[in-house]
């Protein structure tokens, strides 16, 4: 029963190109939630999505970034013309449903932005 | 706005010194309060769901409480083994699905 899969773990990009994130829930689970970690800093929320919808998008910059979670395929968080300030630790995280469920974290991925 | 304030920040123990973790929450409607552990590098390790005030869970050494205030977690007799950040999250009101998260406590255990 595999996990949260995210890829790449590890991504290095030039400022002003374009980041994709990809997150592969858990099995059976319908509901995938970004958050960020910046360095020597917490997580925060980013954005909840189901399949083919944005639930809650109250925690995503208003320019360059984006998510999906399309009927097939792994959810995708994108980020146009990255800054140097982009560099953190992306999380997605999965649950089976609605209400008060405990979230299953993948590993992250580390972006860096030179 | 929901609110996690996690103390201390860092926490150096021996191995065997048991102590306490602290969790404090200010939001609207708790639904419900969760416990991780992340290691370096790593993505955020699910530990314990907690609903309602007076609730106690327990694994291995850890064991979590909650009040209307707060939550702690209980580490006896840690090993080297549990050094980890901790981290505290909650869900609250109408806002199904989103956490808002402590900025952790790092603790570390000498042996």
């Amino acid at each position: 029963n595999a996990g949260v899969m995210q890829n790449p773990r590890h991504l290095v990009r030039r400022r002003g190109q374009e980041a994709r994130l990809r997150c592969s829930p858990m099995k059976g689970h319908s509901h995938v939630y970004w958050y960020r970690q910046l360095p020597e800093e917490g997580l925060k929320f980013m954005v909840y999505l189901q399949k083919e919808n944005i639930i809650d998008e109250s925690g995503m910059p208003k320019e360059r970034f984006s998510a999906e979670f399309p009927k097939e395929g792994p959810s995708i968080l994108r980020i146009q013309q990255v800054v140097r300030g982009d560099s953190a630790a992306y999380f997605c995280a999965s649950s089976p449903g609605t209400g008060l469920t405990e979230a299953f974290f993948g590993q992250g991925t580390r972006l860096t932005v030179v | 706005e929901d609110q996690v304030t996690q103390s201390p920040e860092a926490l150096r123990l021996q191995e065997g010194e048991s102590s306490s973790l602290n969790c404090s929450y200010t939001v609207s409607g708790l639904r419900g309060l969760f416990w991780y552990r992340q290691d370096p590098g790593k993505g955020p390790e699910f530990l314990f769901t907690l609903y309602s005030a007076g609730e106690e869970k327990e694994k291995e050494r850890l064991k979590a409480t909650l009040t209307k205030k707060e939550s702690f977690l209980h580490i006896t007799a840690p090993k080297p083994e549990d050094s980890a950040t901790y981290l505290c999250a909650v869900q609250a009101g109408t806002n199904a699905g989103k956490s808002t998260f402590g900025d952790g406590t790092t603790l570390t255990v000498k042996p």
